[in-house]
């Protein structure tokens, strides 16, 4: 089983619509979290931090599930910006700065 | 805000040849700097961290004598491809985590293609 698992689409919707992302982490002592956006060919710039509580960033909403080991991203009102690939990013252990990165969801929003 | 330059953006260089890639925090000390690797249509992989001041730590199964990892100074961290082999052509990012208030900062990239 890999250590962050995503699915990796591509997820095609139109401008305005709603689309969400899950990732599921393998590791239980995993502590931070974090979405991030890949565009083609470009290095991985970070979205948002995931917290337990959960939080929004304007259309962002990042969500943490620690029983299931998952983390979700909502887009609201998607824009043609938007089209990218989001990396689900997880710490390796307790108290460590390595990540490991899932495969990323590719994203398309179509006008 | 924090950035981390990395240099060059894209090189080409024929198989046996050496390929130096570097890695600067420009506006904050970088003890630990992270290297990964992407291949197309892959997630990055971590290769190693680089410490300053001490021996880089590798990932199972990248050969620390071909990936040569170099921590001189709080601000650069340099990564040698020896004796490249066009199978070893990939997306070369480095990594720095400037503070707890900043999420990690990624280099812009290392288009390497050994031909």
């Amino acid at each position: 089983r890999k250590e962050v698992e995503q699915d990796p689409g591509p997820f095609n919707v139109p401008e305005g619509a709603t689309v969400a992302f899950n990732c599921t982490y393998s590791n239980s002592a995993s502590q931070s979290f974090f979405w991030y956006r890949q565009d083609c060919r470009k290095e991985p710039k970070l979205l948002m931090s995931v917290y337990s509580s959960g939080n929004e960033d304007g259309r962002f909403t990042a969500q943490l599930n620690r029983a299931s080991q998952y983390i979700s991203l909502l887009i609201r009102d998607s824009k043609l910006s938007d089209s990218a690939t989001y990396l689900c990013v997880v710490n390796a252990k307790y108290n460590t700065d390595k990540l490991i990165f899932g495969t990323g969801t590719r994203l398309q929003v179509f006008p | 805000g924090a950035v981390v330059s990395q240099h060059p953006s894209r090189v080409i260089c024929k198989s046996g040849t050496s390929v130096k890639i570097e890695c600067r925090s420009l506006d904050f000390q970088a003890t630990t700097m992270f290297w990964y690797r992407q291949f197309p249509k892959q997630s990055l992989m971590l290769m190693a961290t680089s410490n300053e001041g001490s021996k880089a730590t590798y990932e199972q199964g990248v050969e620390k004598d071909k990936f040569l990892i170099n921590h001189a100074s709080l601000t650069l961290s340099t990564l040698t491809v020896t004796s490249a082999h066009p199978e070893d052509s990939s997306f070369y990012i480095c990594s720095a985590l400037p503070g707890p208030f900043y999420g990690y900062t990624f280099g812009s990239g290392t288009r390497l293609t050994v031909v």
